[in-house]
């Protein structure tokens, strides 16, 4: 069965500065997807970005981007600029061949320092 | 604009006293989720329909339930509420395993307190 982990319970970084966050993850599947949710509290779950496993370059969304390293099963997520609006709990979270369902890590909270 | 919408958005039931989460989408999505996410962990897959296909995890207990009656809506009914299924329960959409690179669309979540 495939799991994803994130290390970090909590990360914390100053406005405007530059946080990574980490994820690692076990599959014997070659084709997958991953993606990163953001958790705003108390609103709804969104997609923050995908990486699609046969794609060797990485995905980048404005401040967002990601250092997929597909040997090493990880996929850390880059957040540039820092804003006060990017302060939720960030999940990875792993996409199944067959069955198409996502498995989540536990998740990782930030908060922006202003 | 489309989306998935849960009702209600906090619930409180007694011990017991068995309770129903609602989930309706205008995404005309094939695959409907419930997930269960307790207090600082990750979203934990219930069950999922497939169409009219229902998918149970394993370890999902018999206390949990669902409904799919149409394409828009989907249910989540707890037979017996115990102090322990406190917790957010997040419906999600998706088109399937042809979009899977698309990830889901979630709802707000239903937060359910146990008294």
């Amino acid at each position: 069965a495939q799991t994803v982990t994130q290390s970090q319970p909590e990360m914390s970084v100053q406005e405007a500065e530059t946080v990574t966050l980490s994820c690692t993850y076990d599959t014997s599947e070659s084709d997958y997807y991953l993606f990163w949710y953001k958790q705003p509290p108390s609103r709804q779950m969104i997609l923050v970005i995908r990486q699609e496993a046969y794609k060797q370059q990485n995905a980048t969304e404005n401040r967002f981007s990601v250092n997929f390293q597909k040997a090493a099963k990880s996929f850390s997520l880059k957040i540039s600029d820092s804003q006060l609006g990017d302060a939720a709990m960030y999940f990875c979270a792993y996409s199944t061949q067959g069955a198409q369902k996502l498995v989540f890590g536990q998740g990782t909270r930030l908060t922006i320092n202003p | 604009d489309a989306m998935v919408i849960q009702n209600p958005r906090y619930q409180v039931t007694q011990f017991g006293k068995p309770v129903t989460l609602s989930c309706s989408q205008t995404l005309n999505h094939n695959v409907m989720y419930w997930y269960q996410q307790k207090s600082s962990q990750a979203p934990k897959l219930l069950f999922h329909y497939y169409d009219k296909d229902f998918n149970n995890e394993a370890d999902t207990p018999d206390n949990f339930q669902s409904r799919r009656p149409n394409t828009s809506f989907c249910f989540l009914d707890i037979r017996s509420p115990g102090l322990g299924d406190a917790a957010m329960y997040l419906c999600a959409t998706s088109r399937g395993a042809r979009d899977r690179g698309r990830g889901y669309t979630f709802g707000s979540g239903t937060r359910l307190t146990v008294v």
